[in-house]
C-alpha cells in the first residue's frame, strides 16, 4: 500500500549505543518530517528535509542526525542513545499543506 | 515552544454526545489543522481551515476559527465509540506550503457506548 513505512516499530536499545529508525514513502512527497512524541510535550519536529540531500533542524535536533540522499528515504540516526531519547518517533511527508504519517517507531532506550 | 493549546486535556462523553475541543495558539498563521490518532497509530489529517475562513465543515466535523482570538475549536457531532481517539490542532506558524507545523499537546476523547 502506499504511503509512510517506519522501520523498527519497536526497538529497546542501551544507552551509547547508535540507532537508526527507517522511514520510506511510496510517493514522491519533497517535504519529510521527524517528530517525536512525550507524554506532556505532544510532538516536537526533530529534523525536516525540503529535498534530497536537503535537511534542516527543527525544535529538538540535539542527539539526532539525519541523511535524505534519496527522495523516498528519510533515515533518523541516534548516534549514541540516551535515556532521555526514550520517545515515539514518527516520520511524515508533505503534501499540500497535510502530514501523511507513518505508524511510528517506539523507542526505549535502557 | 508550543504554538497551539489544547483544551480540555481529556474528555469523557456519552456516545451521540457532541464534543468540543478547544486549541489557541500564539502567532499568526495560514493555515489550522486538526489531526487524530488512535491509541499506539499515527496522526491522520482531519481538516484543514485557512486564516481567511471562519467555518469548516467535514461530515460531522465542524472547526471554527476565530484569527482575533487566536483560537479554534473543533465540534465532533453525535460522537461514536469510534471517535475515541486523541485530537491535535497544529499551525504552519506563517511558514505555508513547508509543511513544517508546531502541534499542541492534544486532547484525549473517550466515547462511551
Amino acid at each position: 500500500d502506499a504511503g509512510i513505512t517506519q522501520s523498527p516499530r519497536y526497538k529497546i536499545t542501551e544507552t551509547g549505543r547508535q540507532v537508526t529508525l527507517m522511514c520510506h514513502q511510496t510517493w514522491s512527497h519533497s517535504y519529510m518530517f521527524w517528530y517525536r512524541q512525550d507524554l506532556g510535550h505532544g510532538l516536537r519536529l526533530i529534523y525536516y528535509s525540503a529535498a534530497a540531500d536537503i535537511t534542516d533542524k527543527g525544535e529538538v535536533p540535539d542527539g539526532y542526525v539525519v541523511s535524505r540522499s534519496k527522495t523516498e528515504n528519510f533515515p533518523l540516526t541516534l548516534e549514541s542513545a540516551t535515556r532521555s531519547q526514550t520517545s515515539v518517533y514518527f516520520c511524515a511527508s508533505h503534501r499540500m499543506g497535510e502530514l501523511f504519517f507513518g505508524e511510528g517507531s517506539r523507542l526505549t532506550v535502557l | 515552544s508550543q504554538q497551539g493549546e489544547e483544551d480540555p486535556q481529556a474528555l469523557s462523553i456519552q456516545e451521540g454526545e457532541n464534543a468540543t475541543m478547544n486549541c489557541s495558539y500564539k502567532t499568526s498563521i495560514n493555515n489550522l489543522q486538526w489531526y487524530r490518532q488512535n491509541s499506539g497509530r499515527g496522526l491522520v489529517h482531519l481538516i484543514l481551515i485557512r486564516s481567511n475562513e471562519r467555518e469548516k465543515h467535514s461530515g460531522r466535523l465542524r472547526v471554527t476559527l476565530d484569527t482575533s482570538k487566536k483560537s479554534s475549536s473543533l465540534l465532533i457531532t453525535a460522537s461514536r465509540a469510534a471517535d475515541t481517539a486523541s485530537y491535535f490542532c497544529a499551525t504552519d506558524a506563517g511558514s505555508s506550503n513547508t509543511g513544517k507545523l508546531i502541534f499542541g499537546q492534544g486532547t484525549t476523547l473517550q466515547v462511551k457506548p
